[in-house]
């Protein structure tokens, strides 16, 4: 079965570095997201991306935050300065057509230190 | 009121037990809508969708009622194995763009 990967599974960041969450989403989908959940709490979005751009974002994906698709398969996220409370599981996910609903990588720890 | 919001749980079962789950959502435009299951320290992974028709995968089943913005989960027979948090999740309107999660519900299933 296709999956959607994920790299690394854990990452620890010192406060104001910058970090690279990497993904690999199934190679016949179109639709590319992130999500983050903060330990305890749910699943929150982040960005949508298609067509080679930014869809949509929520209030937390701010300057700080960006996505990029630098060579059709990888789909990374970019956190400039890291806060403590970034501290958080991100997930990756993506989808082929809604009917079908997402795939979710298995996702990257960020501790922010 | 929350996009979306379910049962606060946990719902503590022995096995062989029937559960159900509820989940209200308050976007009426809202067009598709799932269950999604979360082990602990794991990816969400998609159950089931959940259509109009109402539909059943062996032991689950899913309800939708439109007009009461309402979604449901039946589990029969529960298993061990179904020990879990479930996630009500509903696609935001107007297109295809994101899903919006429920805060979940656990489920213990004891011996």
């Amino acid at each position: 079965e296709p999956e959607v990967t994920q790299t690394p599974s854990h990452q620890v960041t010192q406060m104001g570095q910058e970090v690279i969450l990497r993904c690999v989403p199934i190679s016949n989908h179109l639709y590319f997201y992130w999500y983050r959940q903060i330990l305890g709490q749910k699943v929150e979005f982040l960005v949508s991306f298609y067509n080679n751009e930014i869809s949509e974002k929520s209030e937390i994906f701010d300057d700080q935050f960006s996505v990029e698709r630098p060579d059709g398969s990888n789909f990374t996220l970019k956190i400039r300065s890291t806060k403590l409370e970034d501290s958080a599981m991100y997930f990756c996910a993506s989808m082929k057509e809604a009917a079908n609903g997402y795939t979710f990588g298995s996702g990257t720890r960020l501790t922010v230190v | 009121r929350k996009e979306v919001e379910q049962d606060p749980g946990p719902f503590n079962v022995p096995e062989g037990a029937t559960v159900a789950f509820n989940c209200t959502y308050s976007n009426s435009a809202s067009q598709s809508f799932f269950w999604y299951r979360q082990d602990c320290r794991k990816e969400p992974k998609l159950l089931m969708s959940v259509y109009s028709s109402g539909n059943e995968d062996g032991r689950f089943t899913a309800q939708l009622n439109r007009a009461s913005q309402y979604i449901s989960l039946l589990i029969r027979d529960s298993k061990l194995s179904d020990s879990a948090t479930y996630l009500c999740v509903v696609f935001s309107s107007g297109g295809y763009n994101k899903l919006i999660f429920g805060a979940g519900t656990r489920l213990a299933v004891h011996p």
